[in-house]
């Protein structure tokens, strides 16, 4: 079993379209929690970072943990053709410079 | 922000040949960098994690005589593929803890491409 579960899609929604993305994993030692989003042939950037369980809101992305249920999402409101990307949850332990493990990451396309 | 700069974006090389692959923190320091290699529609997996004067971690299945990693500086660590082989072949991306709010900095990836 992976450490990280994240359906791959494809995933084709609307533009203005409510996007939900989801990540499972298995080991309870995961305190923080990123969403990354990665275009074509380049390296991902940070989209948002929650620590343990609860809700953060950033603009138009809401990211949610649910450490009970070792389930983390991203919700991407009023969805536009420039969030189309692949997006990766990643997570990691508590520690200093602790390496990040990534989910396979889900491929979005939003149609205009 | 905190920047990484990696190099080159692009390279091909013959079969048998070593690339060798630099990513530069550019404003703050990185004592610590991990190299991912990533597949067509894959995740980003970690091959191994350097730190600034220490010999690298690698992780397990990673063959260590084939991806030398130095980390000389804290401010440059680099990756060489050596002996190349088309299996090779990938998208490799280094990052670096940059210390504001938790980020992970990403280098802009390098592909790689064996013939």
């Amino acid at each position: 079993q992976k450490e990280v579960e994240q359906d791959p899609g494809p995933l084709s929604v609307p533009e203005g379209a409510i996007v939900s993305l989801n990540c499972t994993y298995s080991n309870s030692a995961f305190q923080y929690f990123m969403w990354y989003r990665q275009y074509s042939r380049k390296g991902p950037e940070l989209l948002m970072y929650t620590y343990s369980s609860g809700n953060k809101e950033d603009g138009r992305f809401t990211a949610q943990v649910d450490k009970s249920s070792k389930y983390i999402s991203l919700f991407i409101r009023d969805s536009q053709p420039s969030d189309s990307a692949t997006y990766l949850c990643a997570m990691s332990r508590p520690f200093g410079n602790e390496k990040l493990t990534f989910g396979t990451g889900t491929r979005l396309t939003i149609i205009p | 922000g905190a920047v990484v700069s990696q190099h080159p974006s692009w390279v091909i090389c013959k079969s048998g040949t070593s690339v060798k692959i630099e990513c530069r923190s550019l404003d703050f320091q990185a004592t610590t960098m991990f190299w991912y290699r990533q597949f067509p529609k894959q995740s980003l997996m970690l091959m191994a994690t350097s730190n600034e004067g220490s010999k690298a971690t690698y992780e397990q299945g990673v063959e260590k005589d084939k991806f030398l990693i130095n980390h000389a500086s804290l401010t440059l660590s680099t990756l060489t593929v050596t002996s190349a082989h088309p299996e090779d072949s990938s998208f490799y991306i280094c990052s670096a803890p940059d210390r504001t709010e938790y980020g992970y900095t990403f280098g802009s990836g390098t592909r790689l491409t064996v013939v």
